[in-house]
């Protein structure tokens, strides 16, 4: 089974400026996908960003764009001009290109950002 | 735009009690999703289903039992609840695949928050 490993429980970061989440994953799959959500305090899950294995190119979302390196299996997260709103708990998360289509959620990452 | 629908949004249960959770899927999204979120845990999978047939099975109890009816929304029932069950019970949908090709888009309801005292 693959795994998501998200290293910093917390994060904190101040109005205006950038933050990285990190994520690294575990798998021997060739073809992917990887997402980030996040979960405002309303608890919904809302997608950030996502990414296809199969494309070199980093995803970019306006103020949100990843760093995909496949070779390290690393994918992660960067906030820019980070706002108030931006205040979640985030997740990164796996999906095989393959067998099974339910997404594998690494332990989530709690981003605080203060004014 | 048109959601994913859950229902009862908060349930309150009692112990060895059995509760039914309903998701009504976006429109045209065939495949749905069924995950548990315990306090300050990720989401876990439970099981999916994909034109009414189950597609793909995680961590659900044998307690629990679900399915994908034709109009596709589905239920999910828990029956003989623990304390342990109580959780913040998402429903996903997603087109079994995306038009533009990548990566179907998970699309998450608010959740249905499970309380067993």
């Amino acid at each position: 089974a693959q795994t998501v490993t998200q290293s910093q429980p917390e994060m904190s970061v101040q109005e205006a400026e950038t933050v990285t989440l990190s994520c690294t994953y575990d798998t021997s799959e060739s073809d992917y996908y990887l997402f980030w959500y996040k979960q405002p305090p309303s608890r919904q899950m809302i997608l950030v960003i996502r990414q296809e294995a199969y494309k070199q190119q980093n995803a970019t979302e306006n103020r949100f764009s990843v760093n995909f390196q496949k070779a390290a299996k690393s994918f992660s997260l960067k906030i820019s001009d980070s706002q108030l709103g931006d205040a979640a708990m985030y997740f990164c998360a796996y999906r095989s290109g393959n067998s099974g289509y339910a997404l594998n959620f690494g332990k989530g990452t709690s981003l605080l950002v203060t004014p | 735009a048109a959601g994913v629908i859950q229902s009862p949004r908060h349930l309150i249960k009692e112990k060895r009690e059995t509760a039914t959770l309903k998701c009504y899927p976006i429109p045209r999204h065939d495949t749905v999703y069924w995950y548990q979120q315990g306090p300050g845990q990720d989401p876990q999978f439970l099981i999916s289903f994909y034109e009414k047939m189950q597609s793909d099975k995680g961590s659900i109890p044998d307690r629990f039992s679900a399915q994908q009816f034709s109009d596709y929304h589905s239920e999910l029932n828990m029956s003989s609840l623990e304390l342990g069950d109580s959780a913040l019970y998402f429903c996903a949908s997603s087109p079994r695949w995306s038009p533009e090709g990548g990566a179907n888009v998970l699309t998450f309801g608010a959740g249905s928050r499970l309380t067993v005292l």
